[in-house]
């Protein structure tokens, strides 16, 4: 049980497009959502929480209205990327946790690979 | 402001016991995570530890001291697999998880 997807796995877009990535729980009602960033050799950077029906809390630093998210149902989250840059590419994850505020474990989708040429 | 630490790289012989040390010093505790990650994949939950001592999950051990604010996650009798880096995270009094830098285990035949 508690499986999150996400799609796509792997992204190539060109500078100045954008790009929706997708986070799915498939077998539980997901009521936050978690999106981080890894860059390479580097840890998990929590780039914002979402709760269903709500706007997304995000961290200092990140700029809402450049990674626009929504999280629209229990079970769905989005993340877009808009006029994308090559600085953007990075490792894009979601986490997903049945608790409100995130409080109980957080199960992990396998992650989304953005390149921007 | 809030930290976890832990080494950057270990290596170990196949066979072997290996232990990856943790501290942290974070606003508030509601518990400690061990994540396995191998590269390019996303995080695998291996461990959580919310009170003091010893939680044995198989090959792998997760120690806990919240008046050291200290942990170690411990890995017995390793296997080629288990090649990766290693993540301890903390949430904070907000429920956040705070994130260490992560340690790469090469595994050696």
């Amino acid at each position: 049980g508690a499986v999150v997807s996400q799609h796509p796995s792997r992204v190539i877009c060109k500078s100045g497009t954008s790009v929706k990535i997708e986070c799915r729980s498939l077998d539980f009602q997901a009521t936050t959502m978690f999106w981080y960033r890894q860059f390479p050799k580097q840890s998990l950077m929590l780039m914002a929480t979402s709760n269903e029906g709500s706007k997304a809390t995000y961290e200092q630093g990140v700029e809402k209205d450049k990674f626009l998210i929504n999280h629209a149902s229990l079970t769905l989250s989005t993340l877009t990327v808009t006029s994308a840059h090559p600085e953007d590419s990075s490792f894009y994850i979601c986490s997903a946790s049945e608790d409100p505020g995130g409080s109980g474990e957080q199960y992990f989708g396998p992650g989304t690979r953005l390149t921007v040429t | 402001g809030q930290n976890i630490d832990q080494p950057t790289e270990m290596t170990a012989t196949e066979g072997a016991i290996v232990q990856i040390n943790c501290t942290y010093q974070t606003s508030g505790f509601n518990g400690l995570f061990w994540y396995q990650q191998h590269a390019g994949e996303a995080p695998t939950f291996l461990s959580y530890n919310v009170l003091d001592g010893l939680e044995e999950k198989g090959r792998f051990s997760s120690f806990l001291s919240r008046s050291k604010g200290y942990s170690y996650l411990l890995l017995k009798e390793l296997q080629m697999k288990d090649s990766a880096s290693y993540l301890c995270a903390v949430k904070d009094s907000n429920y956040q998880l705070i994130w260490g830098a992560g340690t790469k285990l090469i595994i050696k035949p």
